[in-house]
């Protein structure tokens, strides 16, 4: 049963556009939400993450808007450039410490010129 | 320098073989990890670690064991390799739980072909 679900699988934007990717869970005990971005050849690292007591965060052109009450949450990215085509994961896990994070299965964002 | 790293980068092994995958880290990080990364499933806890003498199974431990010879070290092998065991492997380590939400950081993964 898949806990955490990633849509689109795939993204394509052009540049100065908007990206975006959203997640759904089902585990109402989930209470930490990152985003973790992986170019190829690299391991993941972690993009942002939100607490379910806020709807939304932003670190520069990255946004989480949180929907607890329909257990969504979604990453925007503004400005989209070529250098953020990578592949983006969405996490939830239950506690803090993050030990045991479920993952969602990964949306590729390609940004074009 | 990188703080977690995994030997070797790249593995091709054939069935039934017994393989091992390393992983080290200069972080100093008490909680270590272990994960799998099939194209399209995205990333599976196998193991965690929270220290040297406290090991978990995660969500698909069947088929791998672990082991963690100091803080810094965290091993994963294969006993006897198998075709669909074929994926990108993971290791990530996190601080000690500290009542935040602490980051994990990954390695740069071993690409591991059992033919």
């Amino acid at each position: 049963q898949q806990q955490v679900k990633q849509s689109p699988q795939s993204l394509i934007v052009q540049k100065g556009g908007i990206s975006i990717i959203n997640c759904a869970y089902e585990n109402t005990a989930f209470d930490y939400f990152p985003w973790y971005q992986q170019f190829p050849g690299k391991g993941p690292a972690l993009l942002i993450a939100i607490r379910p007591d806020v709807s939304e965060k932003k670190e520069g052109r990255f946004t989480i808007s949180f929907n607890k009450s329909a257990k969504q949450f979604s990453l925007h990215i503004m400005d989209s450039q070529p250098g953020d085509s990578a592949t983006y994961f969405c996490a939830a896990s239950k506690g803090a410490g993050s030990y045991q994070l479920t993952f969602g299965k990964g949306t590729k964002l390609s940004v074009i010129p | 320098d990188a703080d977690v790293t995994q030997t070797p980068r790249n593995r091709i092994t054939k069935t039934g073989k017994r393989i091992m995958l390393e992983c080290s880290q200069t972080k100093g990080h008490d909680r270590m990890y272990w994960y799998r990364q099939d194209p399209g499933l995205g990333l599976r806890l196998i193991y965690y670690s929270f220290d040297v003498k406290d090991i978990n199974k995660g969500e698909i431990s069947d088929g791998y064991s672990v082991s963690r010879q100091a803080q810094a070290k965290f091993s994963l092998s294969l006993e006897s390799a198998i075709p669909n065991q074929t994926a990108l492997y993971f290791c990530a380590t996190s601080v000690k739980d500290s009542g935040r939400f602490s980051e994990q950081f990954f390695g740069p993964g071993t690409r591991l072909t059992v033919l």
